[in-house]
C-alpha cells in the first residue's frame, strides 16, 4: 500500500463546476499536509497548507480528517487555468523528508 | 533573485557515464534536497542537506551523491549512469524553519540509454 495515496483522475470539468478530489495517508501519527500544484512539464508549487481546523484561499479550500486519515481539497468557481495535476505532500516522520502522491490530474474544460 | 536554478534542462547519457546535475538557490535557504518524479509515482527524495557540510539519504539515495560546501550549491552526481535512473529531476529548497514549504528548480530531463 502506497504511504500517500490520490486518484489518479483526470478529473475533466467543465469552466465554473465545483470540483473536490481526496487524498489518503497511511500513517495516523503523520503532523502537517500540503498540496502542491505542478503544470504539465514544470516543478511543483505549494498551492496551501492544510491545517487541523482547515484552510481557505479563494477558491480553494483544504480540510484534514484525522479520524479517517485523509486531506481534501475543493475547488469552487474552476478557471481554465486550474488545470493542472494537484499533489499531496505529507510528513509523516518530522525528518525533514516529506511524502508525495502521485498526483490527481484535473483538466478543465470551457 | 532567480530562485532555484538546475542545468542542464536535458541530458542524454549512455550507460556507465558519470555526471553532475547543478542546483543553485539565492535565497540563503539552508534546506536543499534532491527528487527524482517517475511516472505514475511520487516524487521520491534522493539526497537532502540541511545546511553547508551536512548531508543525508532519501528514500532512494544508491547510485547517487552529493555535496554540500556551499549554502547556495548542491550538486548531484551519478556515479555510473544506468537505465534505471531516466527521469526528471528536481532541485528544491526551503528556508530555517520552514524546510516542509519546498521552491523547486525547473527540473532536468535525464534519459539514459
Amino acid at each position: 500500500r502506497k504511504e500517500v495515496e490520490q486518484d489518479p483522475g483526470p478529473f475533466n470539468v467543465p469552466e465554473g463546476a465545483t470540483v473536490a478530489f481526496n487524498c489518503t495517508y497511511s500513517n495516523s501519527a503523520s503532523q502537517s499536509f500540503f498540496w502542491y500544484r505542478q503544470d504539465c512539464r514544470k516543478e511543483p508549487k505549494l498551492l496551501m497548507s492544510v491545517y487541523s481546523s482547515g484552510n481557505e484561499d479563494g477558491r480553494f479550500t483544504a480540510q484534514l480528517n484525522r479520524a479517517s486519515q485523509y486531506i481534501s481539497l475543493l475547488i469552487r468557481d474552476s478557471k481554465l487555468s486550474d488545470s493542472a495535476t494537484y499533489l499531496c505532500v505529507v510528513n509523516m516522520r518530522s525528518n525533514y523528508q516529506l511524502i508525495w502522491g502521485a498526483g490527481t490530474k484535473l483538466i478543465i474544460k470551457p | 533573485n532567480a530562485g532555484v536554478t538546475q542545468t542542464p534542462k536535458f541530458q542524454v547519457l549512455k550507460t556507465g557515464q558519470s555526471m553532475t546535475l547543478q542546483c543553485a538557490q539565492d535565497m540563503n535557504h539552508e534546506y536543499m534536497s534532491w527528487y527524482r518524479q517517475d511516472p505514475g509515482m511520487g516524487l521520491r527524495l534522493i539526497h537532502y542537506s540541511v545546511g553547508a557540510g551536512i548531508t543525508d539519504q532519501g528514500e532512494v539515495p544508491n547510485g547517487y551523491n552529493v555535496s554540500r560546501s556551499t549554502t547556495e550549491d548542491f550538486p548531484l552526481r551519478l556515479l555510473s549512469a544506468a537505465p534505471s535512473q531516466t527521469s526528471v529531476y528536481f532541485c528544491a529548497s526551503a528556508g530555517q524553519g520552514a524546510w516542509e514549504t519546498q521552491y523547486f528548480g525547473p527540473g532536468t530531463r535525464l534519459l539514459v540509454l
